[in-house]
């Protein structure tokens, strides 16, 4: 079973709606980040969490929130979509000294 | 303003060449990471560096980290179809926050 998973994998929503992107980890990782990748744009950083209760803005938090539910749950929230969100998002988790796990990343589309 | 800059950003080569990634920075690190992806795909952690000056070896692949923890190297040897990817660095920034490269496109022709 994979150690960080992201539902959906696709989505295509409508501009103004709310969207919700959700990321579950089995490493026991503390941290906890959400990026955004966009082609010549490399990964850019929208929220980041060290643990239940600490929450950070990342580079681009503009237009998004999120929630960290549980160590092993963090999610990420469009609450009006608009069309230049359209990327590919990856969930990602740490420990306090290696690189990062990614997720397989979530397509949305917003039209 | 990106904080790694990676190059070459595009890399087409032949299966049997030998070629080198670079990523650099003005920044000192905690340690960085190289990382590959595949189109639609996470990116996949390949190694973390952590001292100045280490080298670390995963089969064919050559990591180096700078003696001033500034700078990296990959170097692939005997490139391979199966080495084609997108290939990422990322500094860890006081054991916090990474930052990401904008990435090395390699394309190993069979």
């Amino acid at each position: 079973d994979a150690d960080v998973t992201q539902t959906p994998r696709n989505r295509i929503t409508k501009t103004g709606k709310r969207i919700m992107l959700e990321c579950s980890q089995t490493k026991g990782h503390d941290r906890m980040y959400w990026y955004r990748q966009d082609p010549g744009l490399g990964l850019r950083l929208i929220y980041y969490s060290f643990d239940v209760k600490d929450i950070n803005k990342g580079e681009i938090s503009d237009g998004y929130s999120v929630s960290r539910q549980a160590q092993a749950k963090f999610s990420l929230s469009l609450e009006s979509a608009i069309p230049n969100q359209t990327a590919l998002y990856f969930c990602a988790t740490s420990d306090s000294r290696d690189g990062q796990y990614f997720g397989p990343g979530t397509r949305l589309t917003v039209t | 303003t990106q904080l790694l800059e990676q190059s070459p950003q595009f890399l087409s080569i032949q299966e049997g060449e030998n070629l080198t990634v670079y990523c650099n920075s003005s920044s000192v690190f905690s340690s960085l990471q190289w990382y590959r992806q595949e189109p639609g795909e996470g990116p996949v952690l390949l190694v973390t560096v952590v001292t100045g000056g280490e080298v670390k070896k995963l089969k064919r692949l050559t990591f180096q980290f700078g003696d001033a923890r500034k700078d990296s190297s990959l170097h692939i040897t005997a490139a391979q179809p199966g080495d084609t990817g997108l290939y990422l660095c990322a500094g860890r920034y006081n054991f916090n926050k990474f930052y990401f490269g904008s990435g090395t496109k390699l394309n190993v022709k069979p």
